[in-house]
């Protein structure tokens, strides 16, 4: 199936370091969506951007929906070692009546000792 | 507790058998889906049901069945025709529709090893 680009695919960063990483399509979504995931557990949202353009922070965390609507970027701002883990991304459009989820790969985040 | 509920969360299954995850959920959402993930990597989409008593097929249904008798139970079967079923087992639910936006919400996800 489809899937959106992500990247980078893993990033090792030292604490108080300020993260950034981005997902693009060469398709146009109406929805975009920012995940993590621990070890062992579900992904739980972050951040939900629903109109092109706009910039939505959650604590240290700023997610942007690309003007294109094509691209939305994740920021994590001055990292904490409990930010470790899986970062997706995920856009969603309206295809053949239905409302379709594309995911992206993921982003590892490791805090470097 | 609002939420979507999996069990068991470790569950082991024996070459030629068939294993039901169970996923609940009291949040009134209209859609369900099963997801798999295989370790380090991301989510691939194996059935979803976006109504009672109707479901489909995602991109790697061969080897799964499903049902959805209840708006709130999405059992997943993996069956003895998965020959590869070893992996972490997500299932979620949501409202599709503009306002939503399509936001998703995860259950704590289901650990399948075969042995």
């Amino acid at each position: 199936g489809q899937q959106l680009n992500q990247s980078p695919q893993s990033m090792f960063i030292q604490e108080g370091e300020d993260v950034s990483m981005n997902c693009t399509s060469s398709s146009i979504f109406n929805t975009w969506l920012w995940y993590k995931q621990e070890p062992g557990e579900g992904p739980v949202l972050l951040i939900a951007l629903y109109k092109a353009g706009e910039l939505t922070s959650n604590g240290r965390l700023t997610a942007q929906f690309g003007i294109t609507r094509k691209d939305s970027f994740l920021n994590i701002s001055a990292s904490i070692p409990s930010d470790v883990g899986i970062y997706f991304c995920a856009g969603s459009r309206l295809m053949d009546s239905n409302y379709q989820l594309i995911w992206g790969a993921g982003t590892k985040l490791i805090i470097k000792p | 507790d609002g939420g979507i509920t999996q069990s068991p969360k470790y569950l082991f299954r024996k070459e030629g058998q068939n294993v039901t995850l169970s996923c609940e959920q009291n949040l009134n959402h209209d859609a369900m889906y099963w997801y798999r993930q295989d370790p380090g990597q991301g989510l691939r989409l194996i059935y979803y049901s976006q109504i009672v008593n109707d479901f489909q097929k995602g991109d790697i249904a061969e080897g799964y069945s499903v049902s959805r008798e209840k708006k709130e139970s999405f059992p997943l079967t993996v069956t003895s025709a998965q020959k590869n079923p070893t992996a972490f087992y997500l299932c979620a639910s949501n409202n599709p529709g503009l306002n939503s936006g399509n936001t998703i919400y995860f259950g704590e996800g289901s650990w399948l090893t075969v042995v």
